[in-house]
């Protein structure tokens, strides 16, 4: 039972327009939930996080929106760059140390 | 290192053999977390520690696998009678604290033929 599902596998966005990554949980416990970026043969990197209090959080080209009610969160970038193209992965926890990832979702930035 | 250091990057190894593989953590970082990621598929938990003890082992997938992180820094993951079903990236992880975001290291591949 995949309690946190990326839907879409992969996605390809021009250089220079918003990237938007879609992410769905079930458990309705969480609250905590993290952005990773991940590059080949590279551990994944923490991009952002947000607590289950806010419904958006900020950092530089990087928003992530939480839609408790839906369940549902999203990371926009933009504007993305071709430095974007990785693997990005969602993650929840629920008060503990434990995260639970999602499948990922492999972002192609074109120039 | 600045980072999580995990050695091996690869490892290759008979089915039956004995595995261990190592992680290095932030110094400073008290919490250390093992996961798991298979092909298409996304991390995957197996094991936090606190200090030196063990606090979860619950994603431990059966009793071939075992963790150690005797002074609690550096962290040993084994794997016994390996099985080709254990082929992954193994990941390791540290944070300052339980509740911070954890910084991975790349990754050991062991691939088990």
């Amino acid at each position: 039972d995949q309690q946190v599902k990326q839907n879409s596998p992969s996605l390809s966005v021009q250089e220079g327009r918003i990237s938007i990554l879609n992410c769905d949980y079930t458990n309705s416990m969480f609250d905590y939930f993290l952005w990773y970026k991940k590059y080949p043969a590279e551990g994944p990197t923490f991009l952002i996080s947000i607590s289950s209090i806010k419904d958006k959080n900020e950092d530089g080209r990087f928003t992530v929106f939480l839609n408790k009610s839906a369940k549902h969160l999203s990371l926009h970038i933009v504007p993305s760059q071709p430095g974007d193209s990785a693997v990005y992965f969602c993650a929840a926890s629920s008060g503990t140390y434990k995260y639970i990832f999602g499948t990922g979702t492999r972002l192609k930035v074109l120039a | 290192g600045a980072g999580v250091s995990q050695t091996p990057s690869n490892k290759v190894t008979e089915k039956g053999k004995y595995v261990e593989l190592r992680c290095d953590p932030i110094s400073g970082h008290t919490a250390l977390y093992w996961y798991r990621q298979s092909l298409g598929q996304g991390p995957e938990f197996l094991i936090y520690f606190q200090g030196t003890g063990a606090a979860d082992d619950s994603g431990l997938p059966n009793d071939r696998f075992f963790a150690v992180r005797p002074e609690g820094s550096v962290s040993t993951l084994k794997i016994q009678r390996t099985e080709r079903g254990d082929s992954a990236v193994y990941l390791c992880a540290s944070s300052p604290t339980v509740r911070e975001e954890a910084f991975f290291g790349q990754g050991t591949r062991l691939t088990v033929v």
